[in-house]
């Protein structure tokens, strides 16, 4: 299975200021359709998650351009640029490239 | 707008059978494939199971911790997925949550909560 390393596990915000989440994979995310099938979710306390961003770098509708995501092969990336107060909460990303599709452990956002 | 609602959730005891829905609407389901997904109490998610459109043979993919056990299947004439369990573990306690899946797992319910208990 495709293990998701995702660092740090937490990460206390000030508004207003950036915040960035690492994912790596422990192979290959491209698929062989050439394809990169890395997404990141969002789940607010309480809340179902909701898709951010989906093959690597796609913003899913709806979702606000202060969210980023970049990389290739096993390292990936999420940025938040300025980081408001709905932005708290775990973020996962999540692999479905390979059977059985897997996700990191999350990331807990929280404001300071 | 694009919506799925799960439903039929329940306590149940260890090693009986459940089968959950979850009704599609907003969109062309038959031309989609359907995960299902699941987060036990205070934990992360976990992916479950999977079950392609028409076009690709309808055919699934299981995690390996309910392989076996669970089925997933769609009606398209209905616009509903269903994820039958059997024989289920108190392990399986959990929400379960089902997108559709067109490269990305998006347009997730609000989940139906499944409880294993004796």
């Amino acid at each position: 299975d495709v293990v998701m390393t995702q660092t740090p596990l937490s990460s206390p915000v000030t508004l207003g200021q950036p915040a960035s989440i690492s994912c790596r994979s422990s192979q290959s995310l491209v698929h062989r359709d050439g394809d990169t099938y890395l997404s990141w979710l969002h789940q607010r306390p309480g809340q179902s998650p909701r898709l951010l961003i989906y093959k690597i770098s796609n913003r899913f509708s709806g979702v606000p351009d202060r969210f980023s995501g970049s990389g290739a092969g096993t390292d990936f990336t999420l940025k938040i640029t300025r980081v408001e107060a709905e932005d708290v909460g775990v973020y996962y990303c999540m692999q479905s490239t390979h059977f059985p599709w897997t996700f990191g452990q999350g990331t807990t956002v929280e404001v300071k | 707008e694009v919506q799925l609602v799960e439903s039929g959730g329940d306590l149940v005891q260890p090693g009986r059978s459940l089968r959950l829905s979850c009704a599609a609407s907003g969109f062309t389901f038959g031309d989609f494939a359907v995960s299902w997904f699941r987060q036990a109490p205070g934990k992360g998610l976990e992916w479950v199971g999977f079950i392609r459109a028409k076009f690709y043979g309808e055919t699934t993919e299981y995690a390996a911790s309910v392989k076996g056990r669970f089925t997933i299947s769609r009606d398209d004439s209905k616009s509903v997925a269903y994820l039958q369990m059997s024989s289920l573990k108190i392990e399986d306690t959990a929400v379960y949550y089902c997108t559709k899946y067109g490269g990305m797992a998006d347009s997730w319910g609000q989940g139906t909560l499944v409880t294993v208990s004796p």
